[in-house]
């Protein structure tokens, strides 16, 4: 069975561009996470979906959107990219939407902004 | 505001030796907690989960929970230099949706 896929793997972009990022969840999970990962640091909520809803979001800024459509596959848009989004960009999913269930992860989306 | 708290590291282990991994958290609402391995520049993995106060042993692996004391562990036997990693707790957010998570400690299995 298929893991959590997240496409692109790497991200180059310049300030002020904006990035949409894409998630597709393990055959059956309904819930997509996004996090935010900088060196040293462990995940940083952004945004939880489940059923379409928004669940959960993080202290991150309103340049930070997402949305999961029906077949539970998800996208994070990120726009006005400033330095300080450069991150690793993590996706997780489970089975539904409460915080009792195991996320599994992507390998993530490296960005870099120039 | 919730909090997890893993000490940093690294912490060095000699390869054959017991790691053994801490974290404290201060939601005592917290029902679930998840113990996961990170290779750098990779994902986190689950490599545990417990949900009740006690020992759960996986092969090398043996978390443990003492919610009175709000304090979760992993113990990894017979160390592996493939268990150099930074492990990352992470513990249910009780009345809401989210994962709070720890900084991670980074380990290190020396041959």
């Amino acid at each position: 069975d298929a893991g959590v896929t997240q496409s692109p793997t790497h991200l180059i972009k310049t300030r002020g561009q904006h990035v949409t990022l894409r998630c597709s969840p393990i055959s059956g999970h309904k819930s997509v996470s996004w996090y935010q990962q900088v060196l040293g640091q462990g995940p940083q909520f952004i945004f939880q979906y489940y059923e379409k809803e928004e669940r959960g979001r993080g202290n991150f800024p309103d340049r930070f959107s997402a949305r999961q459509f029906p077949n539970y596959s998800s996208e994070l848009n990120v726009n006005a990219l400033l330095l300080g989004d450069s991150a690793l960009y993590l996706c997780a999913s489970s089975l539904q939407g409460d915080s009792n269930q195991p996320q599994h992860f992507g390998d993530g989306t490296r960005l870099s902004i120039l | 505001q919730k909090e997890v708290e893993q000490n940093s590291g690294p912490l060095s282990v000699p390869e054959g030796a017991i790691a053994s991994l801490n974290c404290t958290y201060s939601d005592r609402g917290s029902q679930s907690f998840f113990w996961y391995r990170q290779y750098s520049g990779k994902s986190p993995e689950l490599i545990m989960s417990i949900y009740s106060n006690g020992d759960k042993e996986d092969g090398r692996f043996t978390a443990q929970l003492n919610k009175a004391s709000q304090y979760v562990s992993l113990l990894i036997r017979d160390s592996q230099p493939s268990d150099s990693a930074t492990y990352l707790c992470a513990v249910s957010g009780g009345s809401n949706y989210q994962l709070i998570w720890g900084a991670g400690t980074k380990l290190i299995i020396k041959p």
